[in-house]
């Protein structure tokens, strides 16, 4: 059964810092990585996903990487903003199946 | 593309009411359509795969009696939730995928169900 657990829960950095969101998944069997955004009370913007063959995707400040043998994704985001302030999750696709991580509360300080 | 609707977005009602959440792809044809649901603070937690035009599939512990999902055409999936009680409020979220060679799920917006 696949488990997903990220680290840490929360996380507070004062803004401009880069930062690294851990992902980790107990069964490498994955189709895709993907990792989304939650404000507080709404839904799932998705950020990036990461088919299984590939190692890493990039969209402007945020790298996602993604290595299967060692079942573990990390979601890298550059000088960090005030508005990056979100529930961060990660979710690993099995057979049609999308199992999420706890989620990263990340807030950044002004 | 790949959007999908839910209607409600948010929704509240009184104990032993049932409550009915729509989710529609908008541009494209969804197979396979999946509802969550997220308690606060918690993560999202799968309850059932629909396919059109047959019975869902429940995940282990959830009541396929007081979850009842229909997925009538290729681009509505409906949950209903009957009986509604206090514990039953939570943030419900559907998703759905292109078909069976698409493994990417697309997520709608979500419904707040409150139940007094």
């Amino acid at each position: 059964k696949q488990e997903v657990t990220q680290i840490p829960a929360a996380l507070s950095v004062p803004e401009g810092e880069n930062l690294v969101l851990n992902c980790s998944f107990t069964d490498s069997a994955i189709y895709n990585l993907q990792w989304f955004r939650q404000d507080p009370g709404k839904g799932l913007t998705s950020l990036l996903l990461i088919q299984s063959s590939q190692r890493e995707q990039t969209s402007g400040r945020l790298n996602a990487s993604l290595d299967k043998s060692s079942g573990r994704s990390t979601l890298y985001i550059a000088a960090s903003q005030p508005g990056d302030s979100a529930t961060y999750l990660c979710a690993a696709s099995g057979t049609y199946k999308y199992i999420f991580g706890t989620g990263t509360r990340l807030k950044v300080l002004a | 593309g790949a959007v999908v609707s839910q209607h409600p977005s948010w929704v509240i009602c009184k104990s032993g009411t049932s409550v009915k959440i729509e989710c529609r792809s908008l541009d494209f044809q969804a197979t396979t359509m999946f509802w969550y649901r997220q308690f606060p603070k918690q993560s999202l937690m799968l309850m059932a795969t629909s396919n059109e035009g047959s019975k869902a599939t429940y995940e282990q512990g959830v009541e396929k009696d007081k979850f009842l999902i229909n997925h009538a055409s290729l681009t509505l999936s409906t949950l209903t939730v009957t009986s509604a009680h206090p514990e039953d409020s939570s943030f419900y979220i559907c998703s759905a995928n292109r078909g069976p060679n698409y493994n990417e799920q697309f997520f709608g917006p979500g419904t707040r169900l409150t139940v007094l």
